[in-house]
């Protein structure tokens, strides 16, 4: 059975610094991943994902994530973040293209 | 641009009472998803529709938890009776194709708070 783990519940940082949020992931099989934000009062919103192909994919709004197999790790990370950017973010994993089974979440807090 | 529309946003009831929860997704999708996202946890899948035609409901908690998508548009999750550990947020979401690889948009949620 596929879960996730986000190592940090709660991420700090000042404007204009980068940001790295961790997450592990557990599964038997191949696996797609996902990162969604949620902005305060909203729904989530799809930030990337990584279905094949490069390791390292581009999302929006600056920020990137690295699909690493044999650390089963796929972190997200930007290098200035904005005040804008406080937000809830969520990482996600699929087995197969069956359902989402989504981290606890890490909440950001960007502090001028 | 198209969203996911869910009404109502806040919604505060006393255990035992029924509530019901109104989803309406992004025109042309035919897979609707609700999912209960509890304080401090993310989001869990209740149930998965494609059209009318309930695809998954296996976390869904059947003796008290209903959902209906009568003409495979808008959809409606109910709770009757409430019970205290109800009280979460109640996420629907849309896509295109029933994969998890097509992208989900979510509606911005009710809040159930169960007294």
């Amino acid at each position: 059975a596929q879960s996730v783990t986000q190592l940090d519940s709660q991420v700090p940082v000042f404007e204009e610094a980068p940001v790295e949020l961790r997450c592990n992931y557990s599964s038997s099989v191949s696996v797609y991943l996902f990162w969604y934000v949620q902005y305060p009062n909203q729904g989530l919103q799809l930030l990337l994902k990584y279905l094949s192909g490069s390791t390292l994919v581009k999302g929006i709004n600056g920020f990137e994530a690295e699909f690493n197999k044999s650390q089963t790790s796929f972190h997200l990370r930007k290098p200035s973040v904005h005040i804008s950017d406080t937000a809830e973010y969520f990482c996600a994993v699929s087995e197969n293209d069956y359902k989402l089974s989504f981290g606890a979440g890490t909440t950001v807090t960007v502090r001028a | 641009e198209a969203e996911v529309a869910q009404s109502p946003r806040y919604k505060i009831t006393e255990k035992s009472q029924a509530v019901a929860f109104w989803c309406d997704p992004i025109s042309g999708h035919a897979t609707l998803y609700w999912y209960r996202q509890i304080l401090g946890q993310g989001p869990e899948l209740l149930v998965q529709f494609q059209d009318e035609s309930v695809v998954d409901d296996s976390q869904l908690p059947k003796d008290r938890f209903s959902a209906e998508r009568l003409k495979g548009v808008d959809s409606t999750l109910k709770i009757q009776p409430a019970e205290l550990g109800d009280s979460a947020m109640y996420l629907c979401a849309s896509s295109f194709l029933p994969k998890s690889t097509d992208t989900q948009y979510f509606g911005p949620g009710t809040r159930l708070t169960v007294l």
